[in-house]
């Protein structure tokens, strides 16, 4: 079946790029999102990419997505502490409407 | 109130209760769901309905029993928990056309559930 995986930390420094990194097997996805989620909080939706994309921007958030190899990265520049949180990709398969979730990736901020 | 709303925010219930969760939707989506959030494991989908109707029940136990009314709600109604079932439950909700694009999922914010 499809599988979407993260690796499970990421730990930078307040003022550093972070990179969030995440392969998915289902070619055929047409959407990819990264969502966030806060401590005791549901999941945010952050940003998203149509699989005809390379890369999007959106303010301090870059998206990066390589079809050949299947991967998904989201790059968060000038990292502030209140970005601490767990960070989902999903991707959506084409021709359905259910998203498959990965398992996260916990990004601890340093001061 | 906007988006997708859950409630109780907490619950704590014993083995033999019987209790229920609630999650109410504002934003005109056909389609809702229950996910399990448990601590070190991805988010497992437990049940999808759109237009109402139950489309995916993906082996989940009978001591969980969905319920959706209508469009804008959905029950999770929970009976003979176990421990294991302690968790955070979130509910989204989604617009159902695979043939335009998809703003992704909305969640709510989750019910603690505590099971002793």
């Amino acid at each position: 079946g499809e599988d979407v995986e993260q690796s499970l930390f990421l730990s930078v420094r307040e003022g550093d790029s972070s990179v969030i990194n995440c392969t998915y097997t289902d070619s055929s996805s047409t959407y990819l999102y990264w969502y966030k989620q806060e401590p005791g909080a549901g999941l945010q939706l952050l940003t998203y990419i149509f699989s005809n994309m390379d890369m999007k921007q959106d303010q301090r958030l870059t998206v990066l997505l390589n079809k050949k190899d299947k991967h998904l990265s989201l790059r968060i520049a000038d990292t502030q502490t209140g970005d601490s949180a767990i960070y989902f990709c999903a991707v959506l398969p084409g021709g359905t409407y259910k998203y498959i979730f990965g398992t996260g990736t916990r990004l601890k901020v340093l001061a | 109130e906007t988006g997708v709303t859950q409630t109780p925010r907490h619950l704590v219930m014993g083995m033999t209760n019987k209790k229920s969760l609630k999650c109410e939707q504002h934003l005109g989506h056909n389609a809702m769901y229950w996910y399990k959030q448990s601590a070190k494991k991805p988010l497992e989908l437990m049940f999808v309905y759109s237009l109402e109707e139950r489309v995916e029940n993906n082996s989940v136990p009978s001591r969980f029993s969905p319920e959706c009314p209508n469009s804008s709600h959905l029950f999770l109604h929970l009976h003979t928990l176990q421990p294991e079932d302690s968790a955070l439950y979130l509910c989204a909700s989604s617009q159902r056309d695979t043939t335009t694009f998809h703003y992704g999922y909305t969640f709510g914010s989750g019910t603690r559930l505590t099971v002793v």
